[in-house]
C-alpha cells in the first residue's frame, strides 16, 4: 500500500526552539508539500518541492524553511518556534503533471503531526 | 484571485439521506482540477472524487458524485445514502498549474458533516 509517512504524530516543543518535522513518501513522486490545518482556515500551502534540492514558497512561508535532500524525504523546519506555530501539520505527494494528461495526480497524504508549542 | 470557498461550516443529516456539500471555486485557468477530501477524526486525508475541468461529464465515485457547474463555478459534492461512518470532515480543493508544472492544491475551509441516527 502506497504511503506517506510522517515521523511524529504529537510533538510538543517549547518557544524557541528549531523543530523539525519529517515526511517520508514511498511511491517515487516528484512533488511533495507541506500544509497546515487550521480550524475555519483550511489547509494552508507553506512550502513545496518539485525535484531534489527544489523547492518553491507557498501561501505561508514566514517562519519555516524546507529541505528535500532525497526524492523520498521532505523535511519541514521551523527555525524558531513560535506558539503561533501550533497547528496540524499535513505532508503530501503527488505525481508531476505531464503536458496534456488530467488525472487526479495521485495526490497522498500523511496521517499528520499535530505540533503544540508552549 | 484564484480560491476554493465552503460556506457550509457544519452540517447535519439523516443516516439514508442524501446530502449535498458546497463548494465554489474561482479561477482564470481555462485548465484546473477540482477533489473532494474526507478528514475523519483520526486525521488522514481521504480521496473521494476528482473533476478535471474539461471532463464532459460529472464524476461519480459509488455514493459521492460531484455537481460540476462550469459557467457557475461551483463543485458540490452529493453524498447518496448517507451512513454514520460518513461523519467527518470534507474538503473542496482545487489544483492549479505551478509554473513548474508542480500543481498545487488550494484547500477550501471545510464542512463538518454529521450524519445522526
Amino acid at each position: 500500500d502506497v504511503k506517506v509517512t510522517q515521523s511524529s504524530r504529537y510533538l510538543v516543543k517549547r518557544t524557541g526552539e528549531k523543530v523539525f518535522l519529517e515526511c517520508v513518501q514511498d511511491m517515487d513522486h516528484e512533488n511533495m508539500f507541506w500544509y497546515r490545518q487550521d480550524p475555519g482556515l483550511g489547509l494552508r500551502l507553506i512550502y513545496f518541492s518539485y525535484d531534489v534540492k527544489m523547492k518553491e514558497k507557498g501561501d505561508i512561508p514566514e517562519g519555516y524553511s524546507v529541505s528535500r535532500e532525497k526524492k523520498e524525504r521532505f523535511s519541514l523546519i521551523l527555525e524558531s518556534a513560535s506558539t503561533n506555530q501550533t497547528s496540524m501539520y499535513l505532508c503530501a505527494s503527488s505525481l508531476w503533471a505531464r503536458t496534456g494528461v488530467f488525472t487526479n495526480y495521485g495526490y497522498t497524504f500523511g496521517s499528520g503531526t499535530r505540533l503544540t508549542v508552549v | 484571485a484564484q480560491k476554493i470557498t465552503q460556506t457550509q461550516p457544519g452540517m447535519f443529516v439523516q443516516e439514508k439521506e442524501a446530502v449535498t456539500l458546497d463548494c465554489t471555486y474561482d479561477t482564470s485557468d481555462p485548465s484546473y482540477g477540482l477533489f473532494w477530501y474526507k478528514q475523519p477524526s483520526s486525521g488522514e486525508m481521504i480521496f473521494l472524487i476528482y473533476q478535471g475541468s474539461y471532463d464532459q461529464q460529472n464524476a461519480t465515485e459509488g455514493r459521492y458524485s460531484l455537481n460540476f457547474q462550469k459557467a457557475r463555478k461551483s463543485a458540490n459534492l452529493v453524498i447518496s445514502a448517507s451512513q454514520l461512518g460518513d461523519s467527518a470532515m470534507y474538503f473542496c480543493a482545487m489544483r492549479l498549474r505551478g509554473s513548474s508544472n508542480t500543481g498545487k492544491l488550494i484547500f477550501g475551509q471545510g464542512t463538518t458533516l454529521q450524519v445522526k441516527p
